[in-house]
């Protein structure tokens, strides 16, 4: 069956970068876009961007542009988002998302919650 | 970017009731290959989203016959035809026609 993981929780200090890791298996890796998508309570779920293991064909929210980096470990089936400077804005749970047909979020992981603190 | 409408915001119901809860999108969803990308997933506490619905009437693996999906181009409206427990939580809607990806702000059905 189709699994992502992510690790539960990052402690991250202000203006400090991170990468978050989504380990996948129980299909082929590069069959299917993997999405991010950032929640935060209250604020409901944005969209950050997705990226296509095969080639890492990425696109993003422009919002998110100048925020997150996208890549991918094709050999251990791992994607990967880096978010940089981070500020309290960015505390939230991160969720990575494998797409089915239509880019729908077919399979979503568990999420990894970024705090953002000294 | 496509505004995703969600309503009501909250849907207090009974178990065996039937719920229907509303989307409406900004902009007309059907896609330039005459697919509409509308989708429905069910959040519940402290755990991430599962898609229900895809492509506005496809029901994903697993998902019961009680749930359904009707509507085109900007209104949508998911029914729910006799709630049970374990349907209780937050529904959200979301496009995938237009980048970016987008979501309603989500409808917690919660018990009366």
């Amino acid at each position: 069956q189709v699994q992502l993981q992510q690790p539960g929780a990052e402690l991250v200090k202000p203006g400090a970068p991170v990468k978050l890791s989504c380990k996948a298996s129980g299909y082929t890796f590069t069959n299917y876009w993997m999405n991010w998508v950032k929640e935060r309570p209250g604020r409901g779920l944005e969209w950050i961007g997705r990226i296509d293991p095969s080639d890492s064909e990425t696109h993003y929210n422009q919002k998110f542009k100048d925020k997150a980096t996208l890549t991918v470990d094709k050999s251990s089936s791992t994607a990967y988002i880096q978010l940089s400077s981070l500020t309290s804005e960015d505390s939230a749970v991160y969720y990575c998302a494998r797409s089915g047909v239509g880019y729908v979020l077919a399979y979503w992981g568990q999420g990894t919650l970024v705090t953002v603190s000294a | 970017d496509v505004v995703m409408t969600q309503t009501p915001l909250s849907l207090p119901v009974s178990l065996g009731d039937q719920a229907s809860i509303s989307c409406r999108s900004s902009q007309s969803l059907v896609h330039s290959n005459g697919n509409t990308y509308l989708h429905w997933y069910l959040q519940k506490p402290g755990q991430s989203p599962k898609l229900l619905i895809y492509k506005v009437s496809n029901r994903f693996s697993g998902v019961p016959d009680r749930f359904s999906d009707s509507g085109s181009g900007t209104d949508f409206t998911l029914k729910i035809s006799r709630v049970e427990a374990e349907d209780l939580g937050l529904y959200f809607c979301s496009q995938s026609t237009h980048v970016p990806l987008t979501f309603g702000a989500g409808t917690k059905l919660e018990l009366k």
